[in-house]
């Protein structure tokens, strides 16, 4: 059964770089399977859609955080990341990874991890 | 492109049914077979209710079920019960560019 954790800074001062891990276990990051993503939720806002990987490396970004997103996979250490730049007070937010079905379902899900930034 | 729109907030009596609406455009909910749906329980990891539109996960009660007619997706629940309270989320595929809209959330109150 496949099980996600995200790790990571939770704080993070404006301008910086946001990076985020999420460890896989129960199954290979490099199934043809799945794709992996990255899913954040504002406080007291709806779900945002980051952007996903592919075991290929093949990577799919919300257009409005394109600019800004890296996503990036360690295969030995069933391992994806996120790197968000130039971040700001409206990138505070619980960040979630998630198994990414055929970029249509995600399931399952991670905990979540709140990052937050401020100086 | 914009998020899909959920009504912000819902209340249903315990034992009744309600249906929670999600509506798009021809780009995303109108034009694939893609729309999954996710409750939310504060300070958890959202759970998977309804994938393609209306297919259910293994575990998931038979109490959910979804739809779909032209631009808008619905997510209906049977026999209400105090654990359903949540937020649902409706997410759909929405092509090579834009790939994955979420809804804005509704918030379900089971009185």
């Amino acid at each position: 059964r496949l099980q996600l954790q995200e790790s990571g800074p939770g704080l993070v001062k404006p301008s910086e770089t946001l990076s985020l891990t999420c460890t896989v276990s129960g199954d290979s990051i490099s199934s043809i399977y799945y794709y992996w993503g990255w899913i954040r939720q504002p406080p007291g806002k709806g779900l945002e859609w980051i952007g996903s990987i592919y075991y290929s490396g093949s990577t799919y970004y919300n257009p409005s955080l394109k600019s800004r997103v890296t996503i990036s996979e360690d295969t030995s250490k069933k391992q994806f990341s996120l790197k968000l730049s130039s971040v700001t007070a409206a990138d505070t937010a619980i960040y979630y990874c998630a198994t990414h079905f055929y970029l249509n379902w995600f399931d399952p899900w991670g905990q979540g991890t709140l990052v937050t930034v401020s100086s | 492109q914009s998020a899909l729109t959920q009504p912000a907030s819902v209340s249903e009596s315990p034992g009744q049914s309600i249906t929670l609406s999600c509506t798009g455009t021809s780009s995303d909910i109108g034009g694939y077979n893609y729309v999954s749906w996710y409750q939310h329980h504060p300070g958890r990891a959202p759970k998977l209710m309804i994938y393609d539109v209306n297919k259910r996960p293994s575990g998931v009660s038979n109490r959910f079920s979804g739809s779909k007619s032209g631009n808008t997706a619905s997510l209906t629940i049977s026999g209400l019960q105090p654990e359903d309270e949540a937020d649902y989320y409706c997410c759909s595929y929405a092509g090579n560019n834009v790939h994955v809209l979420f809804g804005g959330g509704t918030k379900l109150t089971v009185l």
